[in-house]
């Protein structure tokens, strides 16, 4: 069965510093992958996705992820954190496009010193 | 991309009773699935709503605690049947497009059940 995991729980960092933001899935076939994020009391919000291709893939608000098959990785990241960014971070993991199936991690939180 | 309006946005509820929860598209969609995410936890699929045909519910969920419908193709309902603590959640309707290739999600709905 395919699975998600965030290592991380929480990360604090301050503003303006690097972020990355790490996932890791195990699926038996080529997936498809996800990064959303969910700021508080909001829904939740596509930041960017990897289907094929290019394993770099750049999102929304300044994030990109990379696509690592070898270590069946997808880890978030953005060079400049801003106050903004502060929220609940979610990888996810599908067998294709059409939201059937899709795994979510646990979720990181991210705090943001000022 | 997809709006989806959800009512209420958050509610408080007596043990016992029951609540539905209202989904509505901007535009035609044929994949809706509602989500429960838990206080601190991660996202959870409860069902796959169905247009025209029975909800299709994930394990651990069962129609009688969880009835939904599905009438057409830009509007749903979930509702949490005979409350209990436990069910203090967010609960979250979701809707994908193959074009768009992601989920689109609502602002979710906060249930307290005291």
């Amino acid at each position: 069965a395919q699975s998600v995991t965030q290592p991380d729980i929480h990360i604090t960092v301050s503003e303006g510093a690097s972020l990355e933001l790490r996932c890791n899935y195990s699926y038996g076939a080529t997936p498809y992958l996800f990064w959303y994020v969910q700021s508080p009391g909001q829904g939740l919000q596509l930041l960017l996705k990897y289907f094929s291709g290019d394993t770099l893939v750049q999102g929304i608000k300044g994030f990109e992820a990379e696509f690592k098959r070898s270590q069946s990785s997808f880890n978030l990241r953005k060079p400049s954190v801003h106050w903004s960014d502060a929220a609940e971070y979610f990888c996810a993991v599908g067998p294709d496009n059409y939201g059937q199936n899709f795994v979510f991690g646990p979720g990181t939180r991210l705090s943001v010193l000022p | 991309s997809a709006v989806i309006s959800q009512k209420p946005s958050r509610d408080i509820c007596q043990r016992g009773t029951s609540l539905t929860i209202q989904c509505q598209v901007d535009s035609q969609v044929t994949m809706m699935f509602w989500y429960r995410q838990q206080p601190g936890q991660s996202l959870t699929l409860i069902a796959t709503a169905n247009q025209g045909s029975e909800a299709t519910y994930e394990s651990g969920f069962v129609i009688d605690k969880f009835p939904i419908s599905r009438p057409n193709l830009t509007f749903s309902t979930l509702t949490v049947s005979n409350m209990s603590p436990e069910d203090s959640s967010i609960y979250l309707c979701s809707v994908s497009r193959a074009m768009d290739g992601e989920l689109f999600f609502g602002e979710g709905s906060r249930l307290t059940v005291l």
